[in-house]
């Protein structure tokens, strides 16, 4: 079935390391991927998103990478710091169909080490 | 202000009991969301609202009655839930909900921690 799925469930990188959480989707038809955070006892908070139409899209300290021909999505994160220590869920969703929902990837537990 | 609000923070209730989540938004969204989420899994959509009419209800049992009272606000009532319903309940709201644009961001609350006795 269509799925998100990520590489890796837990990443730990050292203070000042740059951070890369890569994501995978089986869904060719999705044209809409969002990044989301997660601390714990909080919810999902917005980091980034990217449509299908660009390959790259940078925020404060993070890009998000799309390539459609694999169908992979990651998320780098420049100089990684302690608060950026959380869950990182991506999502994707697709204009059209029936699949009118986000679909979830597993997660990826990201722990930064002073 | 991308802010999605919800109360009470934590909620323990028995099995017998009545009792209410709230969310509120005040982006001017109009579409309103409830997920559940169980420990170190993602999000699990349950209803969504749009318009303050329920839009998607995905096979939610009975036991979990949501309400729209407004464009702002949106309920989740619960009565004589199980154990197995213990969860994180997270609210989100995205400027619109269209079957053939979905596009819209979702932006979540910080959630209300049940446990159900």
């Amino acid at each position: 079935g269509e799925s998100v799925g990520l590489h890796l469930p837990t990443l730990s990188v050292q203070e000042g390391d740059n951070s890369i959480i890569n994501c995978a989707y089986s869904n060719s038809a999705s044209d809409y991927f969002i990044w989301y955070k997660q601390e714990s006892g909080k919810g999902p908070q917005f980091i980034i998103d990217i449509r299908s139409n660009m390959d790259k899209r940078q925020g404060q300290r993070v890009t998000v990478l799309l390539n459609k021909t694999v169908k992979h999505l990651s998320l780098q994160i420049a100089a990684t710091q302690p608060g950026d220590s959380a869950v990182y869920f991506c999502a994707e969703n697709h204009s059209g169909g029936s699949n009118y929902k986000l679909t979830f990837g597993k997660g990826t537990l990201l722990t930064v080490n002073p | 202000d991308t802010e999605v609000t919800q109360t009470p923070k934590h909620l323990v209730m028995g099995m017998t009991n009545k009792k209410s989540l709230k969310c509120e938004q005040h982006m001017g969204h109009r579409a309103m969301y409830w997920y559940k989420q169980k420990a170190k899994k993602p999000p699990e959509l349950m209803f969504v609202y749009s318009y303050e009419k329920l839009s998607i209800n995905e096979s939610v049992p009975s036991r979990f009655s949501p309400e729209c009272p407004n464009s702002s606000l949106l309920n989740l009532h619960l009565h004589a839930l199980q154990p197995e319903d213990s969860a994180l309940y997270l609210c989100a709201s995205s400027y619109s909900f269209l079957r053939v644009y979905s596009t819209d961001t979702q932006y979540f609350g910080p959630g209300t921690r049940l446990t159900v006795l």
